[in-house]
């Protein structure tokens, strides 16, 4: 119960494409869903986050959609540009729980040029 | 504002030996966080050090613990090193548990293990 999922495991796009990363969760105790984005050598940063109170999230290019009745949380990064190559980890955590976050098990994503 | 510092950056251990990884959290932060990222994976949640004392754990054994000094500086510990305990080690800190506290991570310890 306390997985997430996340699909697919890696992702190809053009320059100027959408890319979209789909992550599903179990325990309904969860309620905050962060987005981080990992370069190699690199430790994960941040990227955008959301609670389920709203169903979306928009940060200039990146979006997170979030369907609660589904138990399932979507990254969807608009424009995608080279520099956006990464891998992207989502992850799950529900506040006053030694913020014990359960991280996907990643999407590592190539944006051609 | 310095963010989240971690040394050494590489350590080769030989099986059976100990570590003791290190971490200085981000300006402001009091709480400190270790995760364990194996090769292709997501981190996975070590334990939690809070006002120096452990405030959660994952499903890790004992031969791993860890201290957080009275700066919230933190050290992780394993003993008895196992071939499988190769991975990066990432140290995160932030605000404590609530509202929008997410976690910031350092670029981690890769520890190899032979």
């Amino acid at each position: 119960q306390q997985q997430v999922k996340q699909s697919p495991q890696s992702l190809i796009v053009q320059k100027g494409g959408i890319s979209i990363i789909n992550c599903a969760y179990e325990n309904t105790a969860f309620d905050y869903f962060p987005w981080y984005q990992q370069f190699p050598g690199k430790g994960p940063a941040l990227l955008i986050a959301i609670r389920p109170d709203v169903s979306e999230k928009k940060e200039g290019r990146f979006t997170i959609s979030f369907n609660k009745s589904a138990k399932q949380f979507s990254l969807h990064i608009m424009d995608s540009q080279p520099g956006d190559s990464a891998t992207y980890f989502c992850a799950a955590t529900r506040d006053n729980y030694g913020q014990n976050f359960v991280f996907g098990p990643g999407t590592r994503l190539s944006v051609l040029p | 504002e310095t963010g989240v510092t971690q040394s050494p950056t590489h350590l080769i251990k030989t099986r059976g030996q100990q570590v003791t990884l290190r971490c200085s959290s981000q300006s402001g932060h009091n709480t400190v966080s270790w995760y364990q990222q194996a090769l292709g994976q997501g981190p996975q949640f070590i334990f939690q050090y809070y006002r120096e004392e452990e405030n959660g754990r994952g499903n890790f054994p004992p031969r791993f613990s860890g201290l957080q000094f009275p700066n919230y500086s933190s050290e992780l510990n394993v003993n008895a090193l196992e071939l499988d305990d190769s991975a990066l080690y990432l140290c995160a800190s932030s605000t404590p548990a609530g509202q929008n506290s997410p976690l910031h991570f350092g670029n981690g310890t890769r520890l190899t293990v032979t």
